[in-house]
């Protein structure tokens, strides 16, 4: 059963347009949440995370918003840029565990 | 500037072998994690270790097992390896509970294939 889910496997974008990526989680127990992009035959790289006490943090290009009673979040590319195409990873962690739940990943092809 | 490195990258095993995936941080991470990437599900959380000596399992821990006597490295066996571990691992550290500028770094991961 997953806890953490990208029910879009694929993302296409224009360039200069906004990237909406969305993750939805079932454990409420869950108390902090990341964002990891991955390139072909690369490690995934940490992008941005969000704590559950917030409801929003922005990094430049990247925000990614926290809706706790829906358990849900999404991560906004804006402008959205070719060098963003990746597989986009949503994680979370649970307070009481030293691990870290990654979802199946949503591919993004931004479109020149 | 080396962060989280596994070896090897590629790998071709036969059915019953066994193999020891390598990997070594020089970050002086407490943590350290080994995941295993299948198509269309994401990273699935292997094992983990929070220090040199402690180890636990994470989602999918049978037929692998790991050691971890240094801060260093964190090796991960797969015995009598089976055609269902075909997959990418990936290898990773924090330098503590992953969270507020504490996030996990990963290696650029080890390709198996099982036949």
């Amino acid at each position: 059963d997953q806890q953490v889910k990208q029910n879009s496997p694929s993302l296409s974008v224009q360039e200069g347009r906004i990237s909406i990526l969305n993750c939805d989680y079932t454990n409420s127990m869950f108390d902090y949440f990341l964002w990891y992009k991955k390139y072909p035959a690369e490690g995934p790289t940490f992008l941005i995370s969000i704590s559950s006490i917030k409801d929003k943090n922005e990094d430049g290009r990247f925000t990614v918003f926290l809706n706790k009673s829906a358990k849900h979040l999404s991560l906004h590319i804006v402008p959205s840029q070719p060098g963003d195409s990746a597989v986009y990873f949503c994680a979370a962690r649970e307070t009481s565990y030293d691990k870290v739940i990654f979802g199946p990943g949503t591919s993004l092809s931004v479109i020149p | 500037n080396a962060g989280v490195t596994q070896t090897p990258k590629f790998r071709i095993l036969k059915i019953g072998q066994s193999m020891t995936l390598q990997c070594t941080q020089d970050m002086n991470h407490n943590y350290m994690y080994w995941y295993r990437q299948d198509p269309g599900m994401g990273l699935k959380l292997i094992y983990y270790s929070v220090g040199a000596g402690i180890t636990d399992k994470g989602e999918v821990p049978n037929g692998y097992n790991v050691s971890r006597s240094t801060t260093e490295d964190f090796p991960l066996r797969l015995e009598l390896a089976a055609p269902s571990q075909t997959s990418v691992y990936f290898c990773a550290s924090s330098y503590s509970v992953v969270g507020k500028n504490t996030e996990a770094f990963f290696g650029q991961g080890t390709r198996l294939t099982v036949v």
